[in-house]
């Protein structure tokens, strides 16, 4: 069954420096998304993303968060200048169709982010 | 998207069926009603949706009230492999992403 993979699983970085996790998604989808789940809260909503565009982001999403679609499988997210607070699991996910109302959304399995 | 309200937490006993219920008393006539769980240590889970008619897939039910304020999530025979915290949450029709609560903790006794 088609999955979507994320990498590194888990990294560590100290405070101020730059991190980009990365996400292969499903080869035939093309809606992308960032989740963020900060350890025992709830999954939380960072960026949709389509045809190279943002579709739409959260306040969480700020300056320092960026997404990129680098080549034709890759799905980036990168934090420019971390803060102790950025500590959470970093899920990708994706999907054939845009509007959630037509179908599912697949996620990874999580990128966790350790920021000292 | 409409706020939804969910039990923080359940317990079933394996291949009993659990019911775990939902309200979406704002949920205006055009938005989906969507069911995902989160496995221990791993993304959410596509469980199933709907908009007004119930649903049926190979994992689970979904109940929705004729009002649609509340829906049911229906899990025939549970596993212990369906212990997880399982999200309701609503979208509109052209929405770009979905919103997760903190959901219901489902506990399965062997």
């Amino acid at each position: 069954e088609p999955e979507v993979t994320q990498t590194p699983s888990h990294q560590v970085t100290q405070m101020g420096q730059e991190v980009i996790l990365r996400c292969v998604p499903i080869s035939n989808h093309l809606y992308f998304y960032w989740y963020r789940q900060i350890l025992g809260q709830k999954v939380e909503f960072l960026v949709s993303f389509y045809n190279n565009e943002i579709s739409e982001k959260s306040e969480i999403f700020d300056d320092q968060f960026s997404v990129e679609r680098p080549d034709g499988s890759n799905f980036t997210l990168k934090i420019r200048s971390t803060k102790l607070e950025d500590s959470a699991m970093y899920f990708c996910a994706s999907s054939l169709r845009g509007f959630v109302s037509t179908g599912e959304l697949f996620f990874g399995e999580g990128s966790r982010l350790t920021v000292l | 998207d409409a706020k939804t309200t969910q039990p923080n937490s359940m317990e079933s006993n394996e291949e009993e069926p659990v019911h775990l219920p939902c309200n979406h008393s704002t949920i205006s006539g055009t938005d989906y009603i969507h069911w995902y769980r989160q496995l221990p240590s791993q993304g959410p889970e596509y469980v199933i949706h709907g908009l007004t008619s119930n649903v049926n897939n190979r994992m689970a039910s979904l109940a929705i009230a004729e009002d649609r304020k509340s829906s049911t999530l229906i899990l025939h025979r549970a596993t212990l492999r369906d212990a997880a915290v399982y999200y309701c949450t609503t979208s509109s029709i052209n929405d770009y992403k979905l919103s997760f609560g903190a959901g219901t903790t489902v506990t399965v006794r062997a």
